[in-house]
């Protein structure tokens, strides 16, 4: 089972945005609407910012948005705040109940 | 409101095992999926395996060959997680968290359990 592909680095001034892509396989990410992402900071437990591709849980700022292409997920966030400074995971349910995580991506607010 | 809670950190020798606790409440055990996810030190996540606490039902990563046992005691709202033959590659955090069943949302994480195997 390997892991999805994501970028290791992303980056952004304030108040731009930035925009982290997550590519699987028509056995993940093409096969299912169950793409999530995650933000990290370090020593901490991933928070759920996006789940089913788009869908934000509460309290998670609408600057935090999500998509699907084929194969291809990404995550947008919208006027960078420092505070996005993080890793950003994506996941995706696989086949057979199985999930699988990305890379990884460091996002760095400049 | 959700909470999970682990256990605490462990130290174990290669070829041994850990079982790492996860304890929750404020939201019915047995209409949930527990899974597990791990992160060794500046790695990504990796997602080892779910117990449906309801039926007991598992399914574990093939990426475990077979080391990973996932149990859960709904008596006690908590579920455990059994990493068998450990070697130093199994250094990790180790996270469970709570979905509600079906919900594919990962949404109530613990606060992560560091096992170190060393010898």
């Amino acid at each position: 089972q390997s892991a999805l592909t994501q970028p290791p680095s992303a980056s952004g001034s304030p108040g731009q945005s930035v925009t982290i892509s997550c590519t699987g396989t028509s056995s993940d990410v093409g096969g299912y609407k169950y793409v999530s992402w995650y933000q990290q900071y370090p020593g901490k437990a991933p928070k759920l910012m996006i789940y089913e591709v788009n869908r934000r849980p509460s309290g998670v700022p609408d600057r935090f948005s999500g998509s699907k292409s084929g194969n291809t997920a990404s995550l947008t966030v919208s006027g960078l705040q420092p505070e996005d400074e993080a890793d950003y995971y994506c996941s995706s349910y696989a086949s057979s109940n199985t999930y699988v995580f990305g890379t990884g991506t460091k996002v760095t607010v400049l | 409101q959700v909470q999970v809670v682990q256990s605490g950190a462990e130290l174990k020798k290669p070829g041994a095992s850990v079982r790492v606790s996860c304890k929750t409440s404020g939201a019915t055990f047995t209409s949930s999926a527990i899974q597990w996810v791990r992160q060794a030190p500046g790695q990504r996540l990796e997602w080892m395996g779910w117990i449906n606490a309801g039926n007991g039902d598992t399914r574990s990563s093939q990426n475990f060959q077979g080391r990973v046992t996932i149990t859960r005691d709904t008596s006690a709202s908590t579920a455990y997680m059994e990493l068998s033959s450990l070697r130093s590659e199994d250094t990790a955090v180790y996270y469970c968290l709570q979905e509600d069943w079906g919900s594919f949302r990962f949404e109530y994480w613990g606060q992560g359990t560091l096992v170190t195997v060393s010898s």
